[in-house]
């Protein structure tokens, strides 16, 4: 069964400071990795996925097989960064059926 | 664009009665619709997939007659906890994926149920 672990539940940065939040997977196949994330008082919302191999909102994420790892980096926190961080996986051809993470929660300190 | 609706946001019972949550995508057809159930603090749980016109797929361990899912059309799926009890108690969100479309999710505001 596919399972995904963030290891770090809380974490406060000051604003400026490089922010990474942890993302390891368990899957015997390729999957595919998402991260998610939700403002205070707003539904989860995409923030990126591995396939697309983009940067938002200064967030990046690089799926690296070889360790299991999905991590997600910004290299300088900004306030409105504070937020409900999940990592998600979604097994291809698997019915779009999503297994999440157990979240971080990233405050930006100002 | 893509938005998910839910309702109601919240609701409060009486154990044993049934609650009915209502998802729907406002501007975008989903043949596949999904729900979750979110504990305090806790990360989401997939309960079961919805599929439109057939009948749901249940994750291990929820039971189907207990959560009942209903996808009768491309823009709705029901849920509904059959005689609830104060376990039942959570947050229950669900998404929508587009029909044909990436497999990206996109996620209803949650709904709220207490059950007394």
């Amino acid at each position: 069964a596919q399972r995904v672990t963030q290891p770090e539940k809380l974490l406060s940065v000051f604003k400026g400071a490089p922010v990474e939040l942890k993302c390891n997977y368990s899957y015997s196949g390729s999957p595919e990795l998402f991260w998610y994330v939700q403002y205070s008082r707003q539904r989860l919302q995409l923030l990126l996925r591995h396939i697309s191999r983009e940067s938002i909102k200064g967030f990046t994420a690089d799926l690296n097989k070889g360790e299991t790892s999905f991590h997600l980096k910004k290299p300088f926190a900004q306030e409105e960064d504070s937020a409900m961080y999940y990592c998600a996986l979604s097994r291809p051809y698997g019915n779009n059926r999503l297994a999440f993470g157990k979240g971080n929660q990233v405050v930006v300190i100002p | 664009g893509a938005v998910v609706s839910q309702h109601p946001s919240r609701v409060i019972c009486k154990s044993g009665t049934s609650v009915k949550i209502e998802c729907r995508s406002l501007d975008f057809q989903a043949t596949t619709m999904f729900w979750y159930r979110q504990f305090p603090k806790q990360s989401l749980m997939l309960m079961a997939t919805s599929n439109e016109g057939s009948k749901a797929t249940y994750e291990q361990g929820v039971e189907k007659d207990k959560f009942l899912i209903n996808h009768a059309s491309l823009t709705l799926s029901t849920l509904t906890v059959t005689s609830a009890h104060p376990e039942d108690s959570s947050f229950y969100i669900c998404s929508a994926k587009i029909a044909g479309g990436q497999e990206t999710q996109y996620f209803g505001p949650g709904t709220r149920l207490l059950v007394l």
